[in-house]
Order: C-alpha cells, then sequence, then structure tokens
C-alpha cells in the first residue's frame, strides 16, 4: 500500500529562519511529488512540482529536494517570514499501472512563523 | 482567469437528504479529482475521473456518487447513505499526469 508521511506535524518558528519539512513515501517507484500550501479554510495552493526524474526545484525561497532511493523529499524554505504560516501537504503520484493518475497525500505539517 | 469553481462554499442539509456539490473548471483538464477532508485525517480519494464518461472510486467512495458528462464538469452527490457527510470537500484537476494538480477553494458541508 502507498503511504506517504510528513514529519513533524506541527512547527512554530520566528521570522528569519531557514527551515526544512519532510515527506517520506514508502515505495520508491514513484512518477512525481508535489508540494502544496493550504491556509485555513481554503483549497490547496500548488507550491513545487518535482518529476521523478528530477534531483530538485526552486520557487523563490523555496526549494524542494527529491531522493527515491530512501523514499524522501524535503521543502527547504529560507528567510521564514509570517506570511509562510500555513499547511504544508506533500503529495506523490506512483508509477504503479492503475493507480498512475491519483495522488496519495500526507497528513501535512501546520507551520507557524511568528514575528 | 482560468481556475476551478466549487459552489456553494457552505453548505447546510438536514440528515437523509441528497446533496450535489458543484465542480467546474475552465483549464482544459481531463482529469478531475473529489477529495474528502477532515481534521487530522489529511485528504482522502473519493472519486476520480481521467476522461469524459468515465469515473473511478477512490478509498472513500460508498455514500457517493458522481457524473463525468462534459469535461468541464464533475459534480458530487453526497447521498443519504454516507454515514458521517460534514466536512471540507476539495475538486480538483490536472492536464497532463506530469502536470500539476489545481484545486478549487473547497465547500463545507454541515449536515446535521
Amino acid at each position: 500500500k502507498q503511504e506517504v508521511t510528513q514529519i513533524p506535524a506541527a512547527l512554530s518558528v520566528p521570522e528569519g529562519e531557514n527551515l526544512v519539512l519532510n515527506c517520506s513515501f514508502t515505495d520508491s517507484a514513484i512518477y512525481n511529488l508535489q508540494w502544496f500550501r493550504q491556509d485555513p479554510g481554503k483549497g490547496l495552493t500548488s507550491l513545487l512540482l518535482i518529476q521523478s526524474s528530477q534531483r530538485e526545484q526552486t520557487s523563490g525561497r523555496l526549494n524542494a529536494s527529491l531522493d527515491k532511493s530512501s523514499g524522501r523529499s524535503t521543502l527547504y524554505i529560507a528567510a521564514s517570514q509570517p506570511g509562510d504560516s500555513a499547511t504544508y501537504l506533500c503529495a506523490v503520484s506512483f508509477d504503479r499501472g492503475s493507480t498512475l493518475g491519483r495522488l496519495y497525500f500526507g497528513r501535512g505539517t501546520q507551520l507557524t512563523v511568528w514575528p | 482567469d482560468g481556475g476551478i469553481t466549487q459552489s456553494p462554499k457552505y453548505l447546510f442539509r438536514k440528515e437523509g437528504q441528497n446533496v450535489t456539490l458543484s465542480c467546474e473548471q475552465n483549464l482544459n483538464h481531463d482529469a478531475m479529482y473529489w477529495y474528502r477532508q477532515d481534521p487530522g485525517q489529511g485528504l482522502r480519494l473519493i472519486y476520480y475521473s481521467q476522461i469524459v464518461n468515465d469515473f473511478q472510486k477512490g478509498d472513500i467512495a460508498e455514500g457517493y456518487s458522481v457524473s463525468r458528462e462534459k469535461k468541464e464538469s464533475f459534480p458530487l452527490t453526497v447521498t443519504s447513505a454516507q454515514k458521517n457527510p460534514t466536512a471540507f470537500y476539495l475538486c480538483a484537476s490536472r492536464g497532463p499526469v506530469n502536470s500539476p494538480l489545481h484545486f478549487g477553494n473547497g465547500t463545507r458541508l454541515t449536515v446535521t
């Protein structure tokens, strides 16, 4: 069974810190991995998409890495700001025939950045 | 602007009534998805459709039904058979399989 796990479940940091969110998955045969942000009561906003052939993707202060062999991805946020406070979710599409096209989600890391 | 529209934002129903949640996209995406989100549970897949007139059950399809008669529309019906329908429902769509998943802003359903 494909599973996606995110740790920690919650994180609280002062403004300006660099931080790392972790995502692990049980099956190394992935197609791609996507990081999302969710604000309270809202839908999910796509942050970064990493294809299985890629090692990392960057967008502004965000950098996501992928290590398929160890079943891990990390989301690095540089110089965190209060506006980064949200829940961050990792989702994996596994390269397994009939399941290709559906994403498996972790439960998210709730981030609070205080001024 | 292209995007996904879910309506209504809030929905209240009495127990025993069926209710239909709307999801419309103008992104020309083939694939569409319905997820349910409960506190502490993460997102769970209800149904998904990879092409018009075809759809597959996700992990928690019991008590739900869908249709995909048009590319841009994927309505979800929550039937009276769903034991615990109160939740936040999210619709998503995607183009090619190597492209990002896009989400609507959700519908919060409360059944009393």
